[in-house]
């Protein structure tokens, strides 16, 4: 069964360091998303990307954030400029849209990278 | 903004007693309403979605405009239920390009 893939599953990096994470969608999928879910809170919603462009960002996502579809399987999320309250498990999903017909199809999660800000 | 409220934390009941986890939207438009289970050290996975009306390992949801509800049951819990069950609730606007709103999740513990 097709599943979402993403690495490394953790992530330990300096404040202020950069950091790419690395996801591959289910491959017809046309719908791309990041979530992140810092401890003991809830998993909150980031980025939609379609079309090779953002289709819907939440205010969690500034400047500090972007994201890329570099070749036709990966998807990436890159934290320029890390600081500690990003500390947070990060999870990937994908979906296969139905553009138009207002019905939401299910998004398939990856396993989720666990990044630490130290 | 849209809201998702889970107001339980945590659940604990016996096995075969029923299972009811609380899930409670803000309105907006035509919601759509999922609920999503992470058992240990696995990944978040579709559990069912209000719209397709089915019930997946013995659990339903119906959805309550009156009260804004989406309460997940089971009349019989199983030791393999537990887990963390997320209400979220998908954007209305269509096409599926709208994030998903998450409750903040309720832990599920089935005793023997």
């Amino acid at each position: 069964e097709p599943e979402v893939t993403q690495t490394p599953s953790h992530q330990v990096t300096q404040m202020g360091q950069e950091v790419i994470l690395r996801c591959v969608p289910i491959s017809n999928h046309l719908y791309f998303y990041w979530y992140r879910q810092i401890l003991g809170q809830k998993v909150e919603f980031l980025v939609s990307f379609y079309n090779n462009e953002i289709s819907e960002k939440s205010e969690i996502f500034d400047d500090q954030f972007s994201v890329e579809r570099p070749d036709g399987s990966n998807f990436t999320l890159k934290i320029r400029s890390t600081k500690l309250e990003d500390s947070a498990m990060y999870f990937c999903a994908s979906s296969e849209a139905t553009p138009g017909t207002g019905l939401y199809t299910e998004a398939f999660f990856g396993q989720g990278t666990r990044l630490t800000v130290v | 903004a849209q809201r998702v409220t889970q107001p339980e934390k945590l659940l604990s009941v016996f096995k075969g007693a029923p299972v009811e986890l609380k899930c409670n939207y803000s309105y907006s438009g035509s919601p759509e309403l999922f609920w999503y289970v992470q058992y240990s050290r696995q990944r978040l996975q579709l559990l069912l979605r209000h719209i397709s009306r089915e019930s997946i390992k013995g659990f339903t949801a119906d959805l309550n405009k009156g009260e804004t509800s989406f309460h997940l049951k089971k009349p019989f819990a199983q030791e393999e239920d537990s887990a963390m069950y997320y209400c979220a609730q998908g954007g209305s606007s269509g096409g599926g390009a709208d994030g998903l709103t998450f409750g903040k999740g309720t832990h599920l513990i089935i005793q023997p």
